[in-house]
């Protein structure tokens, strides 16, 4: 079991610029979740996938940030227009979801994607 | 809503010394109460949980106990080692149909041998 993995390691981009983070969930989990981590606002909860589906999106910035989840082993996370604020750590987890949704679930999260905007 | 505090932001001892970092939780219900690691450059990974009260959680030396009375779940080491130097967070899912983590702003330890 490779765990979750997340693609690239680190991105740079310019001001302005699009970038796409890829994560590949952890084979037979069912949760797909994403967070960003930053010095200032440690880890923050940005979207939720269950089977695939788009369940909830109350942490994402609404106009430039975008998530999708096409088939069960990959989901990408896709930041238009990027600003310098975006740069942060962003993770990826999975879960079972042996609870269908109903919390307490154990989240195992990818090593993160850096994202520097110049 | 919901929310952890994490009293120390950083913690530095010298190898063998008594670890606790505190961790105090605000939530509706009956939150279950993690320990998280995350050593540089990996992300966090699951210490413990604990889902009742009174219940002690423990992994790799560590341990906690949650503490409804007084909403903690401080995680506590007799004998931290070099190893131990990581990012350590705090975090409760409140249950019932939620199914976020909520993390705590996490505690930098920095054992010197």
């Amino acid at each position: 079991n490779a765990g979750v993995i997340q693609t690239p390691r680190h991105k740079v981009t310019g001001k302005g610029q699009e970038a796409t983070l890829w994560c590949e969930p952890i084979s037979g989990h069912s949760a797909v979740f994403w967070y960003r981590q930053t010095i200032v606002q440690g880890l923050e909860f940005l979207t939720y996938f269950r089977n695939q589906a788009p369940i909830d999106d109350s942490g994402m910035p609404k106009e430039r940030f975008s998530a999708q989840m096409p088939n069960q082993s990959h989901s990408t996370l896709k930041i238009q227009s990027t600003q310098p604020q975006d740069s942060a750590v962003y993770l990826c987890a999975s879960s079972l979801d042996q609870l269908g949704g109903r919390g307490a679930e154990t989240l195992y999260f990818g090593s993160g994607t850096r994202l520097t905007v110049l | 809503g919901d929310s952890v505090t994490q009293t120390e932001g950083q913690v530095a001892l010298s190898e063998e010394d008594f670890l606790t970092i505190h961790c105090n939780y605000s939530a509706s219900g009956y939150p279950t109460l993690f320990w998280y690691v995350q050593y540089p450059g990996e992300g966090p990974q699951l210490l413990f949980r604990a889902s009742r009260d009174k219940e002690k959680g423990s992994s790799r030396g560590f341990e906690a106990t949650y503490d409804k009375g007084t909403t903690s779940f401080h995680l506590r080491k007799a004998s931290v080692q070099e190893s131990d130097s990581a990012v350590y967070y705090c975090a409760l899912n409140s249950g019932g149909s939620n199914y976020k983590l909520t993390f705590g702003k996490g505690t930098l330890l920095t054992v010197t041998p």
